[in-house]
């Protein structure tokens, strides 16, 4: 039981190229997030899946898409990365108000 | 408008001393979540509390819910310098049971 698992772990762009941030669950949650987090912030929501096939967006998705492939995983994409996109990202998961598993995180630079 | 806003933002106390720090909202939440974040490390969970007026302790750590349960506090008794850290609050709201935290407070214990 590993609870959630992002990969990868560290990842340098140049501006302009793209890739996909991977997350996978093993708790059989329904809700999945991605959050980013600047230096001496809060996580701030990127977009969320309430369940498999649905996204929303949430406070920062600018820059940004999401895919739920299933229940899960839910991939994050940066079509076209910006060095405002330089954040640490974190996958969460969440059953109900009280099951929550939140990922390790990805250190994310964008030069 | 954040939907959490955590006070103060910033604290820097010697050890030994007492501290408080406040997360508000003006939105009634059915829980709500307290995580502590060392400097490259994601956030890691301290405490759920659910019931409004609720008060839970965590060895030196005391974590209260407002009877409205619109916003909570922790209380750090004599903090020490690996009290250090960044501290989050967390609820779950919304039809789809979105998380979302807070603006965060970075705490400095000096030795």
């Amino acid at each position: 039981n590993a609870g959630v698992t992002q990969t990868p772990k560290f990842q340098v762009l140049k501006t302009g190229q793209s890739m996909t941030l991977q997350c996978a669950q093993d708790m059989n949650h329904n809700s999945m997030y991605w959050y980013r987090q600047d230096p001496g912030m809060g996580l701030r929501l990127i977009y969320y899946s309430a369940s498999e096939g649905t996204t929303d967006k949430g406070e920062v998705p600018n820059g940004y898409n999401v895919s739920r492939l299933n229940k899960r995983e839910f991939s994050l994409r940066l079509e076209s990365a910006a060095p405002s996109q330089t954040s640490v990202y974190f996958c969460a998961s969440s059953e109900g108000f009280r099951l929550w598993g939140l990922g390790s995180g990805t250190r994310l630079t964008v030069v | 408008t954040q939907l959490l806003e955590q006070s103060p933002q910033f604290l820097s106390i010697q050890e030994g001393e007492n501290l408080t720090v406040y997360c508000n909202s003006s939105s009634v939440f059915s829980s709500l979540q307290w995580y502590r974040q060392e400097p490259g490390e994601g956030p890691v969970l301290l405490v759920t509390v659910v019931t409004g007026g609720e008060v839970k302790k965590l060895k030196r750590l005391t974590f209260q819910f407002g009877d409205a349960r619109k916003d909570s506090s922790l209380h750090i008794t004599a903090a020490q310098p690996g009290d250090t850290g960044l501290y989050l609050c967390a609820v779950v709201s919304g039809g789809y049971q979105k998380v979302t935290f807070g603006t965060g407070t970075k705490l400095q214990v000096i030795p």
